[in-house]
């Protein structure tokens, strides 16, 4: 059974850059399917951030491309994303989740951490 | 990339059943048969529903099915229970290599 756990700095500042990781447990990441990050402002919907496949083919939201990077560290079977110029806009829950289908289909979330962008 | 329309409520009584539609373009709902659609109670994750237009998985209730015609996918739940009640959103694979969520139904059940 795959679980995910989110970590990371709760607060960022303003133009700085926001480092997530996520931990993998049940799984080996090398292993397999798709690995994403998925962002939700209060109050507001789910935006797709970005996705790795197990090989490191990245794939990001075009909106959110030149500021994103998604990796994977498989010696500590973790994946991570690192989002820069950070603003207020960009204050969210942030979720990992997998996908083990090939049209990315997110079936396993993390419970989400919430990351507030303010000096 | 535009997020996918849906109604931004609907409502049902227990035991009715209700469609929540989701419209793109013939660049991601009309144009890949990977439609998905979660669903999330307030304060939690959200859960896949249907996968694939109109695939569940494991452990989800039968009473929830998906469909597609055209750029519109629609996500239909039968037999109507309190704890349906929740946001539900769709999402698509694009032209582009990237996905795409709806804006989110916030489902009431009366």
């Amino acid at each position: 059974q795959v679980q995910l756990q989110e970590s990371g700095p709760g607060l960022v500042k303003p133009s700085e850059t926001l480092s997530l990781t996520c931990a993998v447990s049940g799984y080996s990441i090398s292993s397999g399917y798709y690995w994403g990050w998925i962002r939700q402002p209060p109050g507001k919907g789910l935006e797709w951030i970005g996705s790795i496949y197990h090989s490191g083919s990245t794939y990001y939201n075009p909106s959110l491309k030149s500021r994103v990077t998604i990796s994977v560290d498989t010696s500590k079977n973790q994946f991570s994303l690192k989002l820069s110029s950070v603003t207020a806009a960009d204050t969210a829950v942030y979720y990992c989740a997998s996908s083990k289908y090939p049209s990315g289909a997110f079936d396993i979330w993390g419970q989400g951490t919430m990351v507030t962008v303010s000096s | 990339q535009s997020a996918l329309t849906q109604p931004a409520s609907v409502s049902g009584s227990p035991g009715q059943s209700i469609t929540i539609s989701c419209t793109g373009t013939s660049s991601d709902v009309g144009g890949y048969n990977y439609v998905s659609w979660y669903q999330q109670h307030p304060g939690k994750a959200p859960k896949l529903m249907i996968y694939d237009v109109s695939n569940r998985p494991s452990g989800v209730s039968n009473r929830f099915s998906g469909s597609k015609s055209g750029n519109t996918a629609s996500l239909t739940i039968s037999g109507l229970q309190a704890e349906d009640e929740a946001d539900y959103y769709c999402s698509s694979y694009t032209s582009s290599s990237s996905w795409v969520f709806g804006g989110g139904t916030k489902l009431t059940v009366l």
